[in-house]
């Protein structure tokens, strides 16, 4: 069946420091979603990226969509302590409704 | 809006004990979903619906049944609880082909 592999798990950085997240799909995607959750929280949508070899911009935040379409990252430019949270990649196969989440990564940020 | 609704919010089940949690949404999204979220493994997706009338499993379906008899509710029953669904329960809408999935703030359920 799909599956959404995320790495890594854990991720400390020093406040200032970058951060990436990867995700590999072990199938095709119509697209794929990331989401924040922040500790004791729910996951909140960031952004969906559709088209191969798509890269999006949010401030500080750059979701990039692999050519093939499987896989995805999200990169932190410059953490801040607001970055803290758990970080998950989602993807669907074709346009129904269901989206199936990577295991996410964790972000801790030392000030 | 209220958004995504769940209730309750804590509960606690005897093992074999059945209970139905209860996801509501005011968006009118076509899409509804339940996951379950368990530390280091992400959220597994238990069932979705597209719409009224039309549901279809996850990626963990078992000991779990649903319902969608309106756009606006998706309950999630357990018909006998066991341990091993001890967990927290995300309920998600979405609109059809739109971007992403709105949550509800959760249940944590512990089977003892």
């Amino acid at each position: 069946g799909q599956q959404v592999m995320q790495i890594p798990q854990y991720q400390h950085v020093q406040e200032g420091e970058d951060f990436t997240t990867y995700c590999n799909s072990s199938t095709t995607l119509s697209n794929i979603q990331w989401y924040k959750q922040r500790p004791g929280g729910h996951p909140v949508f960031l952004i969906q990226l559709v088209k191969s070899g798509e890269v999006k911009k949010q401030k500080r935040l750059t979701f990039q969509f692999g050519e093939a379409k499987k896989n995805s990252s999200l990169h932190i430019t410059a953490t801040q302590t607001t970055d803290v949270g758990t970080y998950f990649c989602a993807g669907k196969k074709s346009n129904t409704g269901k989206l199936i989440f990577g295991q996410g990564t964790t972000l801790q940020v030392k000030p | 809006n209220a958004g995504v609704t769940q209730t309750p919010k804590f509960q606690v089940l005897k093992t074999g004990q059945s209970m139905t949690l209860q996801c509501a949404q005011d968006m009118n999204h076509e899409y509804m979903s339940w996951y379950r979220q368990d530390p280091g493994m992400g959220l597994r997706l238990i069932h979705y619906s597209v719409g009224a009338g039309i549901t279809d499993q996850g990626e963990v379906p078992n000991g779990y049944n649903v319902s969608r008899s309106t756009t606006e509710d998706f309950p999630l029953r357990l018909l006998s609880a066991a341990p091993s669904q001890t967990s927290v329960y995300f309920c998600a809408s979405s609109k059809q082909g739109s971007n992403g999935y709105t949550f509800g703030s959760g249940t944590r359920l512990t089977v003892v």
